[in-house]
């Protein structure tokens, strides 16, 4: 079946760092979509990304979507302490005429003050 | 105020003993799921379904159950054929479109642990 492999699985930063997580898909995907989960809670939507070489961008984060729709990318600006968590992609949706969603392993985001 | 229900947020069991998480949503979505997190891990699918009686099993289904009788409702059964169940499970729902993805909406989850 599909599968996503996301990188790094851990990542330490000190506060106004940068930050970068990657996923990588074997298959050409219809859309991607991107988490987040803090500490204790549970996945909250961010963002879509729907066409070959989309960018958008939410205040400090940049999420990219690769021109061949095979990996995608979430960057966070100068870190901050409200960051950290873990961050997951996820692909499939009505891709495979299945309404079904498979998660990248995460990227747990640790920010040091 | 709209949203999913989880119960309950922790739960214990013994070994040998089967135990059902409720999952309720209010949002009028068509699609309901089950994931499975472990400490440190990912989300993994259990189970789930896009309409009333009917369900899917995900990628780790050996040892759980479920039913879907109504829209709103989308309860978990870890059996005891599950062998290792202490985990984070997470429901979710989306409405279902004709074309491109739908965003998921996450319970707060129950923790499950057993003795």
């Amino acid at each position: 079946g599909q599968q996503v492999m996301q990188i790094p699985q851990y990542q330490h930063v000190q506060e106004g760092e940068d930050f970068t997580t990657y996923c990588n898909s074997s298959t050409t995907l219809s859309n991607i979509q991107w988490y987040k989960q803090r500490p204790g809670g549970h996945p909250v939507f961010l963002i879509q990304l729907v066409k070959s070489g989309e960018v958008k961008k939410q205040k400090r984060l940049t999420f990219q979507f690769g021109e061949a729709k095979k990996n995608s990318s979430l960057h966070i600006t100068a870190t901050q302490t409200t960051d950290v968590g873990t961050y997951f992609c996820a692909i499939g949706g009505s891709t495979s005429g299945t309404y079904k969603y498979i998660f990248g392993t995460g990227t747990r985001l640790k920010v040091l003050a | 105020d709209g949203g999913i229900t989880q119960s309950p947020k922790y739960l214990f069991r013994k070994e040998g003993q089967n135990v059902t998480l409720s999952c309720e949503q209010n949002l009028n979505h068509d699609a309901m799921y089950w994931y499975r997190q472990d400490p440190g891990q990912g989300l993994r699918l259990i189970y789930y379904s896009q309409i009333v009686n009917d369900f899917q099993k995900g990628d780790i289904a050996e040892g759980y159950s479920v039913s879907r009788e109504k829209k709103e409702s989308f309860p978990l059964t870890v059996t005891s054929a599950q062998k290792n169940p202490t985990a984070f499970y997470l429901c979710a729902s989306s409405i279902l479109r004709g074309t491109g993805a739908n965003v998921l909406t996450f319970g707060a989850g129950s923790r499950l642990t057993v003795l």
